[in-house]
Order: C-alpha cells, then structure tokens, then sequence
C-alpha cells in the first residue's frame, strides 16, 4: 500500500536554527516525491520536488531509498518558514498525489 | 497571475441534503483534481480528469458522489445525501499538461454538515 508519514504534527524551533521536517513514505514502484507548502491564509503550493533536486527558499530535500526517507531540510530556519508542510507521493502518471498528515512549523524570534 | 477559481467557499447543509461544489481551473489545464481534507489530515483524492474524462475516482463514494466536467474546462462536485462525515474541506487543484507534476489548488470550499 501507497503510504505517507509525517510523524511530527508540530515542530517549533527558533529562529537561525536549523530544521529538519521528516517524511517517509512505503511504495513498490519507483516513487517520486514532493513537498508541498500552505502559508497562513494562503493556497497550498508546490515547494520542491525530488527529481528536480533545487533548493527553494533554503529548502532541500533527499529521496533515501534505503531508508525511504525525503526529509525537508533549512540550515538556519526564518520567521516567514512558519507554515503548514505536507509531504507527497505520486501514485500514478496522471500525478495524483498521497499526502502526509502534515508538519505545522513555527519558527520563532 | 491565473488561479484556481473555487465556489461557494463555505457551504452549511442539514444532514441528508444535497450539496454542489464548483471549480474552475487555470486557463489551459488540462487535468483537474478534486481531494477532501479532513481537519488535522492531508488532503485526499476523490477524483482526477483528464480533460472530460475520469482518470481515477477509485476513493471516490460512488453511492453519494458525482462529479462530472462536460466540456473538459469547470467541473462539479455533488454529495447526495450529504452525512455528518462529510464535513471536511474541499480542494481542487489543477496541471498542465506540460508541467503535469505541479499542481495548482484553489483556495476549497468548507463544507459543515448539521
């Protein structure tokens, strides 16, 4: 089964810290793997996407097949990263997406 | 900039009702997406179109929900008869086909079901 884990449902940190919002994730097939972002009173929005291999805003993510892992990391965390993060898994060639349960984080001054 | 286009953006209904949710995508999207998000939950998929046609609405509850999109563009969303555990959020989201791993979402529509 196509399965996605987000086991942190708040994570807080402070302000130049560093964070790291973990994602797992159970697949047979080849899996491609997204981060997904909805700032307060915002739409949820693409952020970063596996393949692609980008940094966003800081951001970066590294799909761990071993571990099956796609863990969402910032060196030194911002106020405007407050947001909720939502880690997917494609699960067909049209793109629908499984989502995780979602990471709020909250970086403060 | 084009977005996503969603209405009503909230919707109250009594138990047992029928309630209809409308999107319309950006300009060109071919593949349109319907997901319910359940307040604490990611969201999930109900339905995806590929133009007119339904690519997968295996999660879909046939017994209760339709959605259609005649002529490829906007698309409907209908529960008949709604129940409590509907009451959730209502996203669509759409992607073209040139860029078809990034997803466009409209801002929902939050159902309440008395």
């Amino acid at each position: 089964a196509q399965r996605v884990t987000q086991p942190e449902k708040l994570l807080s940190v402070f302000k130049g810290a560093p964070v790291e919002l973990k994602c797992n994730y159970s697949y047979s097939g080849s899996p491609e793997l997204f981060w997904y972002v909805q700032y307060s009173r915002q739409r949820l929005q693409l952020l970063l996407r596996h393949i692609s291999r980008e940094s966003i805003k800081g951001f970066t993510a590294d799909l761990n097949k071993g571990e099956t892992s796609f863990h969402l990391k910032k060196p030194f965390a911002q106020e405007e990263d407050s947001a909720m993060y939502y880690c997917a898994l494609n699960t067909n060639s049209g793109y629908a997406l499984n989502f995780g349960k979602g990471t709020s984080l909250l970086v403060t001054p | 900039e084009a977005e996503v286009a969603q209405s009503p953006r909230y919707k109250i209904t009594e138990k047992s009702q029928a309630v209809a949710f409308w999107c319309d995508p950006i300009s060109g999207h071919a593949t349109l997406y319907w997901y319910r998000q359940i307040l604490g939950q990611g969201p999930e998929l109900l339905v995806q179109f590929q133009d007119e046609s339904v690519v997968d609405d295996s999660q879909l509850p046939k017994d209760r929900f339709s959605a259609e999109r005649l002529k490829g563009v906007d698309s409907t969303l209908k529960i008949q008869p709604a129940e409590l555990g509907d009451s959730a959020m209502y996203l669509c989201a759409s992607s073209h086909s040139s860029v078809a791993y990034e997803q466009y979402f409209g801002p929902g529509t939050r159902l309440t079901v008395t």
